[in-house]
């Protein structure tokens, strides 16, 4: 099965706490990417970061980080300091690389409300 | 440059009117995709066109939903004889063909049938 769980529905952090989104997924496929994109109450999906199955070094950008294991099937984003500005809902997700499959397989997303 | 335009950015429909819904990907993307969203909910793959054809269909959630894209461009999904459980955010994405690319998000299309 090609499956990506978000088990964290809704978090709430006070500004300037750090905050991790888990992302879990399962594909029986060997080569694959896996995204997270930010939607904001705008609406507008935001492309965060892209990581290729063979890439498991971690990642920084500022104040998100990424954590890729693929010994837990997991590419986990946390968020330093978090700021007001961060409140949105992030999405984890998917793209398998098997002949004939074109879908990305996104999770339910996690909302994130980080509160003054 | 531009981004993934939609229009209408909201549409209010009768139930059992038919509505389309369009896009204008980024030029040069050449793989297209349509999700829905409802409230609260994740996003549902609907259709995948690469260029103008379909190779994916799977998403449509029925026969009363259908799309089309022309010229490798602008695209256009139809809902004909709308129903309350159509009410949703439509979004469409392009990207350049391949597995590795980003997508890129319209802002979406949100579709109230009354």
């Amino acid at each position: 099965a090609q499956k990506v769980t978000q088990a964290q529905t809704e978090i709430s952090v006070v500004e300037k706490e750090d905050v991790t989104l888990d992302c879990v997924y399962e594909t029986r496929d060997t080569t694959y990417y896996l995204f997270w994109y930010k939607q904001p109450p705008s609406g507008e999906l935001v492309f965060l970061i892209r990581r290729n199955s063979f890439d498991e070094q971690n990642e920084i950008s500022g104040r998100y980080s990424w954590n890729f294991q693929k010994s837990t099937s997991s590419f986990n984003f946390t968020i330093t300091a978090s700021q007001v500005v961060d409140s949105a809902v992030y999405f984890c997700a998917l793209r398998p690389t098997t002949s004939g499959t074109y879908k990305y397989i996104f999770g339910t997303g996690t909302r994130l409300k980080v509160l003054a | 440059g531009a981004g993934v335009s939609q229009s209408p950015s909201n549409k209010v429909t009768e139930k059992g009117k038919d509505v389309e819904l369009r896009c204008d990907p980024i030029s040069g993307h050449t793989a297209l995709y349509w999700y829905r969203q409802s409230l609260g909910q994740g996003l549902e793959f609907l259709i995948y066109f690469q260029g103008n054809s379909a190779p994916d269909k799977s998403g449509l959630p029925s026969d009363r939903f259908s799309a089309e894209r022309t010229g490798g461009s602008v695209s256009t999904l139809t809902i004909q004889r709308t129903q309350q459980e159509d009410s949703a955010v439509y979004l469409c994405a392009s990207s350049f063909q391949g597995v590795s690319y980003e997508q890129y998000f319209g802002p979406g299309t949100r579709l109230t049938v009354t």
